[in-house]
């Protein structure tokens, strides 16, 4: 195991609701990353927190948005929610710094699904 | 804008065989090359990585050869088992963490 948990495994929302997705990151780890991963496709990377703060973002609208917590612990929240947005969302720790990215531990996901 | 383009889509593979997967990438300043095995359900879990400076690693069964010349990278998987099926997705980074990831290959080792 990754020691890095995801919460809710599965949920279900309708288009125009709001959700938020929760990770626990491994201790020590400082750095977290969010991953949407649609079906059939590579993981595609949203953003990254480091020490609480935003730390590069990809290509994704500012519905999209998170927080770290001092406690290892993260979300990732999705406004105005669209079909489009069904995925699994993969949240991925690491150490930071310069072996951070030589250390990237996957949790198992959350299977999101907007009808 | 695809950075990391990935082949084949799907492989079957006899058990015993080599599978082999192929990646290409665009972006010059990408110094790490990692490639990352999903089983259902779960998350990618870190296989093998390489850096631009060497052509070649191996661990256990599992070889990277890589061509910085020619922007394009390989797994190779000898003596596949049927454990070994699942989808493997190579990847590419120049920053920390922030990967970006082919499209993925489903692998099926048969008996």
């Amino acid at each position: 195991e990754t020691g890095v948990t995801q919460s809710p495994t599965h949920l279900i929302k309708t288009r125009g609701q709001q959700v938020t997705l929760r990770c626990s990151s491994q201790s020590g780890h400082n750095t977290v990353s969010w991953y949407q991963q649609a079906l059939g496709q590579g993981p595609q990377f949203i953003f990254q927190y480091y020490r609480e703060e935003e730390n590069g973002r990809g290509n994704f609208p500012p519905r999209f948005s998170g927080l770290q917590f001092p406690n290892y612990s993260s979300e990732l929240n999705v406004n105005a929610l669209e079909l489009d947005d069904s995925a699994l969302y993969l949240c991925a720790s690491s150490p930071g710094g310069a072996g951070g990215r030589e250390k990237l531990f996957f949790g198992s996901g959350t299977q999101l699904s907007v009808l | 804008q695809q950075q990391v383009k990935q082949s084949p889509q799907s492989l079957i593979v006899q058990k015993g065989g080599i599978s082999i997967i192929n990646c290409a990438y665009e972006n010059t300043a990408f110094d790490y090359f990692p490639w990352y095995q999903q089983f259902p359900g779960k998350g990618p879990a870190l296989l093998i990585a390489i850096r631009p400076d060497v052509s070649e690693k191996k661990e256990g069964r599992f070889t990277i050869s890589f061509n910085k010349s020619a922007k394009q990278f390989s797994l190779h998987i000898m003596d596949s088992q049927p454990g070994d099926s699942a989808t493997y997705f190579c990847a590419a980074t120049g920053t920390a963490s922030k990967l970006t990831f082919g499209t993925g290959t489903r692998l099926q080792v048969t008996l």
